[in-house]
């Protein structure tokens, strides 16, 4: 069956712009997450969804970044006025539900900001 | 002090060497533990749980130590299809399934 999938693959954008990322989960994952990995850095968590609402915020770095969720399906993570440290892959994961269940990663977007 | 510390690596191991990765995570309320794959420029993939019996699916080996918050990867006879980045990975205690990687340790595996 069809994965997690996430859309552009790449991105690359000029300093001070807006971006938005895609994530479309495996169908009937009720729980959603982001996360992005630097380099040289770990995979650090953004956020997570049950359904359409995200009951944990506690990884976005800063207000530039927000995501919303509908549908309980398609997610989209918004970067605002980007900058050079957002540069990142941005991975989305989905789970059957939250609390614990195995978590499928999408092939993440790749973004530079330059 | 990071919430799940590895050791970078790398490890450069012969075909059929036994290798092992260790971790540590600070949080003692930590209730689910794993062991994540990740090849170069891909996404990660869970390879296997970690329980407080210790698992083992095939060449892979993985315990737990709660006292000492302590996870080990075992992997025996290396294979070239070993070489990749292995995260040590812990649920964040709460119910929200969100988790806490490792920096990651990579091995090498080399004919």
């Amino acid at each position: 069956g069809a994965g997690v999938s996430q859309s552009p693959s790449n991105k690359v954008t000029e300093k001070g712009k807006d971006v938005e990322l895609r994530c479309d989960p495996i169908s009937g994952h009720t729980a959603l997450y982001w996360y992005r990995q630097s380099l040289g850095q770990g995979l650090e968590f953004l956020i997570y969804f049950q359904g359409n609402s995200a009951p944990d915020k506690s990884g976005l770095p800063s207000d530039r970044f927000s995501a919303e969720r509908t549908g309980g399906s398609v997610s989209t993570l918004t970067i605002q006025r980007t900058q050079q440290e957002d540069s990142a892959v941005y991975l989305c994961a989905s789970s059957t539900r939250g609390g614990g269940g195995e978590q499928f990663f999408g092939p993440g977007t790749r973004l530079t900001v330059l | 002090r990071k919430e799940v510390e590895q050791d970078p690596g790398p490890f450069n191991v012969p075909e059929g060497a036994t290798v092992a990765f260790n971790c540590t995570y600070s949080n003692s309320a930590s209730q689910s533990f794993f062991w994540y794959r990740q090849d170069c420029r891909k996404e990660p993939k869970l390879l296997m749980s970690v329980y407080s019996s210790g698992n083992e699916d095939g060449r892979f080996t993985a315990q737990l130590n709660r006292a000492s918050q302590y996870i080990s990867l075992l992997i025996r006879d290396s294979k070239l299809s070993d070489s990749a980045t292995y995260l040590c990975v812990v649920n964040s205690p709460g119910n929200t399934g969100k988790l806490i990687f490792g920096q990651g340790t990579t091995l090498q595996v080399k004919p």
